[in-house]
């Protein structure tokens, strides 16, 4: 099965700073990715599927790329409200497997 | 208003079973493939288990595989989680969630775009 790594697992940053989440697969998945967003004692939230595309309604400073085996997620200008942890997902087939997560805080 | 309710979850002993339904509105339900997802304590999402639209594909990972079984009643609009031979590594929130396609380029992508609030379960003697 192909596996889902993200870096780093945490993360300490300023408000306004920008933000770079990396997610990696273990084998190619084209662009075959999602990125969620779950805050702290929430529902997970969808934000970017198929590796670069916004969800309706997600705020235009997250921004997604990537292919194949390696994909970032960016927060350009950090906010209070971005406090969460991120979750990639692989999603071109079975079994759909989430990376670790990453944690972001506020410094 | 698009909504996913879960419900039957609880406390049972190591070996025991549970059913988790999850009630969909607001979509048709017969439309999308579905899915849970689980989060044990303090831990991160783990997926568990698809079933395609037509109820004719199911997916499970290897850590539930041959113990539990995805199912949806097309008459109720409700996706259910049979789950049997509980263990303590099970504990955890389950959440349902709709798959939604999206077709660009003649390629089509799936993502879970729609979660419930989660049922709690919980394994232990």
């Amino acid at each position: 099965d192909i596996q889902m790594t993200q870096s780093p697992s945490s993360l300490s940053a300023s408000v306004g700073d920008r933000v770079t989440i990396t997610c990696r697969a273990s084998q190619g998945i084209s662009n075959y990715l999602a990125w969620y967003q779950q805050k702290p004692g929430k529902v997970p939230k969808l934000l970017i599927y198929a590796a670069s595309t916004l969800q309706s309604g997600v705020p235009s400073r997250f921004t997604g790329s990537g292919s194949g085996t390696d994909f970032t997620l960016t927060i350009n200008s950090l906010q209070l409200e971005d406090v969460a942890t991120y979750y990639c997902q692989k999603c071109n087939s079975a079994p759909f497997t989430f990376g670790p997560g990453t944690k972001v805080v506020i410094k | 208003e698009v909504q996913l309710v879960e419900s039957g979850g609880g406390s049972v002993q190591p070996g025991g079973s549970l059913r988790l339904s999850c009630a969909a509105s607001g979509f048709t339900f017969s439309r999308y493939a579905m899915s849970w997802v689980r989060q044990a304590p303090g831990k991160g999402l783990e997926w568990v288990s698809s079933i395609s639209s037509s109820g004719d594909s199911t997916y499970s990972a290897d850590s539930v595989k041959g113990r539990f079984t995805i199912s949806r009643d097309e008459s109720k609009n409700t996706l259910h989680l049979q789950m049997n031979s509980l263990r303590a590594e099970d504990t955890a929130v389950y959440f349902c969630a709709k798959w939604s396609p999206s077709t660009m380029h003649g390629d089509t992508y799936y993502y879970m775009d729609v979660w419930g609030i989660g049922t709690t379960v919980t394994v232990s003697s």
